[in-house]
């Protein structure tokens, strides 16, 4: 089955830019889409097809994906966007199809 | 306004079979390209895919928990049901239902979540 890896933590300190990373063999010809989650609450889309942003959602998040890795960026990191972060792929390279989800990572503003 | 919410016990016992609701609003599940999926996430850990069901009936499960369960859909009552058997105590979790269209792969709208605990 397809694996997403992803690393446990990112520490940023407000204003400056998280980058969050999403590892897969060959991701970069799958579309990638990101999902922040804050403690209790439900995931929220915030990046889709690898770049595009849902209405509401600010222009300081942006994605890209290329190769092996695709990654989620944030700039100018602000506090409340410490949350847990989760990038996911439709895999069809098997015999069965699925949606797959990364380890996640976690957000932590300094 | 679309919305989705999800109903269900908050406890079972292992063994018992787990049956889970989702209401959906704002969207019609007999419109092209609708669809809903079920996914869950254990307590600190990740999210995991466990089905889907599209407006056309055509359903999809994962690999690893195909043979525990079953989705089905009530367009009248704007209703998605999941059904789980053999329930264990590594399947408790808080379960999520979410839209997807069809064709779009991932999930933009979320229901806020039922925690399920297994436990004798």
């Amino acid at each position: 089955s397809y694996v997403l890896t992803q690393p446990p933590s990112v520490s940023v300190a407000p204003g400056k830019t998280a980058r969050i990373t999403c590892g897969g063999n060959n991701i970069g010809s799958k579309s990638v889409h990101w999902y922040q989650q804050k403690p209790g609450q439900a995931p929220v889309l915030v990046i889709y097809y690898d770049s595009d942003r849902p209405s509401g959602i600010p222009e300081r998040f942006s994605g890209s994906n290329s190769g092996n890795t695709a990654t989620l960026t944030i700039s100018r990191v602000e506090a409340g966007d410490e949350a847990d972060y989760y990038c996911q792929v439709w895999d069809s390279s098997s015999d069965h199809s699925s949606y797959v989800f990364g380890t996640g990572t976690k957000v932590t503003v300094l | 306004q679309v919305t989705l919410k999800e109903s269900g016990p908050v406890l079972v016992k292992p063994t018992e079979t787990l049956t889970l609701t989702c209401t959906v609003s704002g969207f019609s599940l007999s419109n092209a390209r609708m669809g809903v999926s079920w996914i869950r996430q254990p307590p600190g850990k990740a999210l995991e895919w466990l089905a889907h069901i599209f407006s056309n009936d055509e359903k999809s499960y994962s690999t690893s928990l195909k043979s525990r369960l079953t989705i089905s859909k009530d367009t009248s009552k704007s209703q998605v049901v999941l059904t789980m058997t053999n329930m264990d105590p590594v399947d408790t979790a808080t379960y999520y239902c979410a839209r997807i269209i069809y064709g779009d792969l991932y999930f933009d709208y979320w229901g806020q979540g039922t925690l399920v605990t297994v436990s004798s």
